[in-house]
């Protein structure tokens, strides 16, 4: 079974909109970490936001908020207002473990996302 | 903090020449990671290390590719003989200390003739 499943290949949004990237993960590890990245055309990996499995609260960062729903083994990126410079790759990961045991990453298939201006 | 350093960041070589990538990790981060990334495949784990030592090479594609680090600093991808099917982005990323996430590379673009 994939870990990461990221099923959508494509989304536009309209410029100033909220848009939401779903993800679903899989695993028996109780303890886990989630991730989004984003990589623009550019090619860079850029870190957005990170959700630790015991945590409380959904993640966010600045107009980025993380929707994890844990019994449902989602967790989607909410990108709030978006702004042009958002178009990109999003990539979803997740790391069983919670320490740094040096454990990989399993990463999606990505959605590439367009803002429309 | 200069972040994880990949070079060269663009490698154009003829099919049947070695090429090799080179990474220098965050400074006190324990473990490092290579993934290739294709348009037909995305992001696929080549091999990682703990500790300089190497984990899981389960997804080195065959005896063609090798990787080493031989202290915390360095990790080098060795591609020989390469050929054109090599084509991709090499990242490499590291993650340890508070860093509980990965920090990627730039990527170096490798085109093989």
């Amino acid at each position: 079974a994939q870990k990461i499943t990221q099923t959508q290949p494509g989304m536009f949004v309209q410029e100033k909109e909220a848009v939401t990237l779903d993800c679903t993960y899989d695993t028996s590890d109780p303890s886990y970490g989630l991730f989004w990245y984003k990589q623009p055309s550019s090619g860079e990996m850029i870190f957005l936001i990170y959700q630790g499995s015991y945590d409380q609260q959904n993640a966010t960062e600045g107009r980025y908020s993380l929707n994890f729903q844990k019994a449902r083994k989602s967790a989607n990126l909410v990108i709030s207002a978006s702004q042009l410079g958002d178009s990109a790759m999003y990539f979803c990961a997740m790391r069983e473990g919670l320490a740094d045991t040096g454990n990989q990453f399993y990463f999606g298939t990505g959605t590439s996302l367009t803002v429309i201006p | 903090d200069a972040g994880v350093i990949q070079s060269p960041r663009h490698e154009v070589t003829e099919m049947g020449q070695e090429v090799t990538l080179r990474c220098k990790p965050i400074s006190g981060h324990n473990s490092l990671f290579w993934y290739r990334q294709t348009m037909m495949r995305g992001l696929e784990l080549l091999i990682y290390f703990n500790n300089n030592v190497p984990i899981d090479d389960s997804g080195m594609p065959e005896d063609r590719f090798s990787a080493k680090m031989p202290n915390a600093s360095f990790s080098t991808l060795k591609i020989q003989p390469s050929e054109p099917r090599d084509s991709a982005v090499y990242f490499c990323a590291s993650s340890g200390g508070q860093n509980y996430g990965y920090t990627f590379g730039s990527g170096t673009r490798l085109t093989v003739v």
